[in-house]
């Protein structure tokens, strides 16, 4: 079963600041999601992508398939940019509906 | 913006009760999802349901119990909570392809707590 690390756990940076989060997974995958966790405990999907980059806004999500990693970076971050940032994958390499969750990276941005 | 609702957002509840959540969603999305999350861990996958009529047991062992009678609507319930199902229950939904590549949309959450 696949598991997920995600680096780091918590991050504070200052308002304006470029942020990377990284995510890593043991087996490969057909795709890969970034979801967003506001303190409320809404969830948001941001991407799935299963090669390359994505861009939406200020975020951009990459994926290495054969390094079996992805980064999800913020530029000129906000504070409304605070949350729980969390990967998540499918538990095999033959793909599945079911999602394996990353503990999340928790990230605040000061103003 | 994703159509998925849940109640209550917050529930308080004395041990013993028999309680149900709600999850409603108006996108017509036959794959319907709960997930437990505990403070700062990881979503873990309790039940799931293909469609009517389909509810399937997750991988996080769970004392409680789904039913799946309209598309729209997958309500959970513990028929006597414990202090250890004190959690936050996160229902979700998608279109039914059957593949980790479908989005996910989730509800705001329901945070449990059983004294």
């Amino acid at each position: 079963k696949n598991e997920v690390e995600q680096s780091p756990q918590n991050l504070t940076a200052q308002e304006g600041e470029f942020i990377t989060i990284n995510c890593s997974y043991s087996v490969g995958i057909s795709a890969l999601h970034w979801l967003q966790q506001h303190p409320g405990g809404g969830i948001v999907s941001l991407f799935m992508l299963s090669s390359g980059k994505k861009k939406h806004g200020r975020l951009i999500a990459t994926i290495n398939i054969q390094e079996k990693h992805s980064s999800l970076h913020i530029t000129a971050s906000h504070p409304r940019d605070s949350a729980v940032y969390i990967c998540a994958v499918p538990p095999t390499q033959g793909g599945s509906e079911k999602l394996v969750f990353g503990k999340g990276t928790k990230l605040t941005v000061n103003p | 913006e994703a159509d998925i609702y849940q109640t209550p957002r917050y529930l308080v509840i004395g041990t013993g009760k028999k309680i149900t959540l709600e999850c409603s969603q108006t996108m017509g999305h036959d794959k319907m999802y709960w997930y437990q999350q505990d403070p700062g861990m990881e979503l873990h996958l309790i039940h799931y349901s293909y469609g009517v009529n389909s509810t399937e047991k997750g991988d996080l062992s769970s004392e409680s119990t789904v039913s799946r009678i309209r598309t729209e609507h997958f309500p959970l319930t513990l028929e006597s909570a414990r202090p250890s199902h004190t959690s936050q229950y996160l229902c979700a939904s998608s279109e039914l392809s059957g593949q980790s590549t479908d989005t996910q949309y989730f509800g705001p959450g329901t945070r449990l707590t059983v004294l």
